[in-house]
């Protein structure tokens, strides 16, 4: 059963530093991993998305790595603004079943000004 | 629409009451999924279509948890005689493509009190 873990589950950084956000999971047989962000009450909005063939996604200033053979992804927020606060959410989507994603529990990150 | 719509967005139901949460998946969009989210959590699979085929329900907690896309787009997940425990966000989401290596939309959720 595929296990994802999301370490610190809460993080709190200055306006302007660059972060990292740590996600691991447990089975490396992955279709796939996408990073989320979700606001307090609301849905989640799509960040990245990294196959299994890829090694890094890029999006304005974020970057995802995957390292499939470790079973590790990290989510790198470079210059950190207040409104980068949200929690972020990572899910692996299995290639024994592709209709399902497991999820992390998320980090929530506070960026002060 | 734009994007995944779902409504209500918010429902108290007394217990044992029935409820059904509709979604509206972006137009086109062949897979739908639903998840189930409680505080503090990240959303825990419940079920999956292809179209109108329901090809996995293995996350739905209980039979009193029932889901339907009956003309492979807009779906609902019904709710028998809830419980307290069935409190929770409940997530919609959905993908273009039937294969798994297209990028999933979620919508807003609808929160779901149960007293």
């Amino acid at each position: 059963k595929q296990e994802v873990t999301q370490i610190p589950a809460a993080l709190s950084v200055p306006e302007g530093e660059n972060l990292v956000l740590n996600c691991s999971f447990t089975d490396s047989a992955i279709y796939n991993l996408q990073w989320f962000r979700q606001d307090p009450g609301k849905g989640l909005t799509s960040l990245l998305l990294i196959q299994s063939s890829q090694r890094e996604q890029t999006s304005g200033r974020l970057n995802a790595s995957l390292d499939k053979s470790s079973g590790r992804s990290t989510l790198y927020i470079a210059a950190s603004q207040p409104g980068d606060s949200a929690t972020y959410l990572c899910a692996v989507k299995g290639l024994t079943n592709a209709g399902k994603s497991t999820f992390g529990d998320g980090t929530t990150l506070t960026v002060k000004p | 629409g734009a994007g995944v719509s779902q409504s209500p967005r918010y429902k108290v139901a007394k217990r044992g009451q029935d409820v059904a949460l509709r979604c509206d998946p972006i137009s086109g969009h062949v897979s739908l999924f639903w998840y189930q989210q409680a505080l503090g959590q990240g959303p825990e699979f419940l079920t999956y279509f292809q179209n109108e085929a329901q090809l996995d329900k293995s996350g739905l907690p209980s039979d009193r948890f029932f889901a339907e896309r009956p003309e492979g787009s807009v779906s609902t997940l019904k709710i028998q005689r809830t419980q307290q425990e069935d409190s929770a966000v409940y997530l919609c989401a959905s993908s273009l493509a039937r294969t798994g290596d297209t990028e999933a939309f979620f919508g807003q959720g609808t929160r779901l009190t149960v007293v």
